[in-house]
């Protein structure tokens, strides 16, 4: 079935520790995205990447790096995980960048930094 | 700044119509979305709006006012399976999409 997975599902992860959320999509979709989820606060934009090999920085992108080598791939990196980083993560992605065009949402990631 | 408002929390009865409202204000509009959240899960795409008017897509249906910075969703025959988050997005002039916190929706029988 065509869509975006995400791994892993949830992770408990030490402060200070490295970590990688990995996201792929097979829909050929030029845009992709990083948003984070907290409790009271709508969706925020992390980072996107309107086609491969170019990104772009969201509302809250600091202790965070992103990566578009191909056009299926974007993966999340935390250099040095913090407790505030603790938060459901969602990559998306959309045919084009901007206008009408749908954002599809992976199943999400729950990481909980400790 | 950039604001979108919604209910937190709604409540309503099976069979009948509920309206979730959102305002908002933002530099530029490019469009506003809906997209239905159920717990633990992603959120999937309801209804997108670029002109003044409503949209009708089966049991919903999308409104939109520019002037006003105003948009409502209305659920009609509601079902249990209706119980989630809706969460209202705005399309901002750097083509980035601007999320309010969304409104749970609880339906009792």
């Amino acid at each position: 079935i065509a869509g975006i997975t995400q791994a892993p599902t949830s992770q408990i992860l030490a402060a200070g520790r490295r970590m990688t959320l990995r996201c792929t999509q097979d829909m050929r979709h030029n845009a992709m995205y990083w948003y984070r989820q907290d409790l009271g606060l709508g969706l925020r934009l992390i980072h996107y990447s309107n086609t491969a090999g170019t990104t772009g920085k969201g509302e809250v992108p600091d202790g965070y790096s992103v990566s578009r080598a191909n056009t299926d791939d974007f993966p999340l990196t935390l250099a040095s995980a913090v407790p505030s980083q603790t938060s459901v993560y969602f990559c998306a992605s959309s045919e084009l960048a901007g206008g009408q065009d749908t954002q599809y949402f992976g199943p999400g990631t729950r990481l909980t930094v400790l | 700044g950039q604001n979108i408002d919604q209910p937190t929390e709604m409540t309503a009865t099976e069979g009948a119509i509920v309206q979730i409202n959102c305002t908002y204000q933002t530099s530029g509009f490019n469009g506003l979305f809906w997209y239905q959240q159920h717990a633990g899960e992603a959120p999937t795409f309801l209804s997108y709006n670029v002109l003044d008017g409503l949209e009708e897509k089966g049991r919903f249906s999308s409104f939109l006012s520019r002037s006003k910075g105003y948009s409502y969703l209305l659920l009609k025959e509601l079902q249990m399976k209706d119980s989630a988050s809706y969460l209202c997005a705005v399309m901002g002039s750097n083509y980035q999409l601007i999320w309010g916190a969304g409104t749970k929706l609880i339906i009792k029988p």
